[in-house]
């Protein structure tokens, strides 16, 4: 069975830095694309970016260039998303995605709630 | 940052049939399959169909999808109150290099 488990609730305060993850597990991890999608309180699903486990350069949405990293390390099947320094704005939920060899996006992760308040 | 345009909401009454449009443009639907997610409240999206009209296994047949040019839509047939949740379509846009989603419908079983 395809799984994709995220990381715990993380409560942070501005400025902190944060690496979330995902770990892949029931298929080949180096295989398949795995991307971060943002959710806001009550608003609809944002492309973030995408990264392949063996390769070396994410591909990021122009609206989160700059903004966070995506990494991944596939001897652990764990994909990241990291912020060096976090606004209340990045309060929202994550989730990561995998996508399959026809492009589709198939499977999600349960989210990860990330809360950003002094 | 949605490029695919959905209507806010959509109601009808247990056993109706309700649709959701789904309108983007030429680099999106118009050169991409469209795919549609159900997130309950509370839970991740998941899959509900894909390749405009083609559904995941164990995805009941009272859901159907349908493309035509550059809009899409996805038809409920039968609903029951456990369909009540957001509805999002997406799509690859070839000219922005991501994967977009619609804004999102709220159906509501009343």
């Amino acid at each position: 069975e395809v799984q994709l488990v995220q990381s715990g609730a993380e409560a942070k305060k501005p400025g902190d830095s944060l690496k979330i993850s995902c770990k892949g597990s029931g298929y080949i991890f180096s295989s398949y694309w795995i991307g971060w999608v943002r959710q806001m309180p009550g608003k609809g699903l944002e492309w973030m970016g995408i990264i392949f486990p063996d390769d070396s350069g994410p591909k990021y949405s122009p609206s989160f260039q700059g903004q966070v990293t995506i990494s991944v390390d596939k001897s652990i099947s764990t994909a990241y998303l990291q912020w060096t320094s976090l606004k209340g704005s990045d309060s929202a939920t994550y989730y990561c995605v995998r996508r399959s060899a026809w492009s589709l996006i198939d499977y999600w992760g349960q989210g990860t709630l990330v809360t950003v308040s002094s | 940052q949605s490029v695919l345009t959905q209507p806010p909401s959509v109601s009808g009454t247990p056993g109706q049939r309700v649709t959701i449009s789904c309108s983007g443009g030429n680099f999106n639907i118009g050169s991409n399959t469209v795919n549609w997610y159900q997130q309950l409240p509370g839970a991740a999206p998941q899959l509900l169909m894909f390749s405009n009209n083609r559904r995941p296994s164990g995805v009941s047949d009272r859901f159907s999808g349908s493309k035509s040019g550059t809009s899409a839509s996805l038809a409920i047939d039968g609903l029951q109150s456990e369909d009540g949740g957001d509805y999002y379509c997406a799509a690859w846009d070839d000219s922005l290099s991501i994967y977009v989603f619609g804004t999102g419908t709220e159906v509501t079983v009343l």
